[in-house]
């Protein structure tokens, strides 16, 4: 139990249309990235969130966007889907400066697009 | 550019065999930290292990142990007696120093019979 949950849980959109996943953090955690993870294949970080701010971004464009709230919650905006973007999408927090073993993920979001 | 490779897509062995899985990775940065990760069903990844660039150190943790070997870039992960309870895909990661962002590798779906 990381502490980290995600919903929802499953999900299934059309091509086209617009989602988005909620992530809530640990408490006091105000790091927050988001990892897209395509069947069978490793993560691929999209973005990272501190203190509300984007503070990087992979190679994903701009129609993925995110949000960071005071509370620790996030989301993650995908506009016009499409069938490339079904994957396991995953945050993960932590707290800054403590380096990545004391991030913590969720249990992702699966995403199909039809 | 940074990049994780696990040749070993899938391995299949009998509880109590010793199991090796297998990473190299490729980097231009002299600071960075390696990452290994488990994935079960359940989808959440579990970390196991971080180890950065200047310790080349190998660990052992119970059954588990690393063996990090810069002049090959490997950073090899061995489970010894392996145990169903094991049966999960593993993820070997980089981070260039202090940036909390993983480039991940594709995984190695690893089976436990009994």
């Amino acid at each position: 139990e990381t502490g980290v949950t995600q919903s929802p849980t499953h999900l299934i959109k059309t091509r086209g249309q617009q989602v988005t996943l909620r992530c809530s953090s640990q408490s006091g955690h105000n790091t927050v990235s988001w990892y897209q993870q395509a069947l069978g294949q490793g993560p691929q970080f999209i973005f990272q969130y501190y203190r509300e701010e984007e503070n990087g971004r992979g190679n994903f464009p701009p129609r993925f966007s995110g949000l960071q709230f005071p509370n620790y919650s996030s989301e993650l905006n995908v506009n016009a889907l499409e069938l490339d973007d079904s994957a396991l999408y995953l945050c993960a927090s932590s707290l800054p400066g403590q380096g990545i073993d004391e991030q913590y993920f969720g249990p992702g979001t699966r995403l199909t697009v039809t | 550019a940074q990049k994780v490779t696990q040749a070993q897509t899938e391995i299949s062995v009998v509880e109590k065999e010793d199991v090796t899985l297998d990473c190299v990775y490729e980097t231009r940065d002299t600071t960075y930290y390696l990452f290994w990760y488990k994935q079960p069903p359940s989808g959440e990844l579990v970390f196991l292990i971080r180890r950065n660039s200047f310790d080349e150190q190998n660990e052992i943790s119970g059954r588990y142990s690393w063996n990090f070997q810069k002049s090959t870039s490997s950073f090899n992960f061995t489970i010894t007696a392996s145990q169903v309870v094991d049966s999960a895909v593993y993820f070997c990661a980089l981070e260039q120093g202090g940036s909390e962002k993983l480039v991940f590798g594709k995984g190695t779906k690893l089976t436990v019979n009994p």
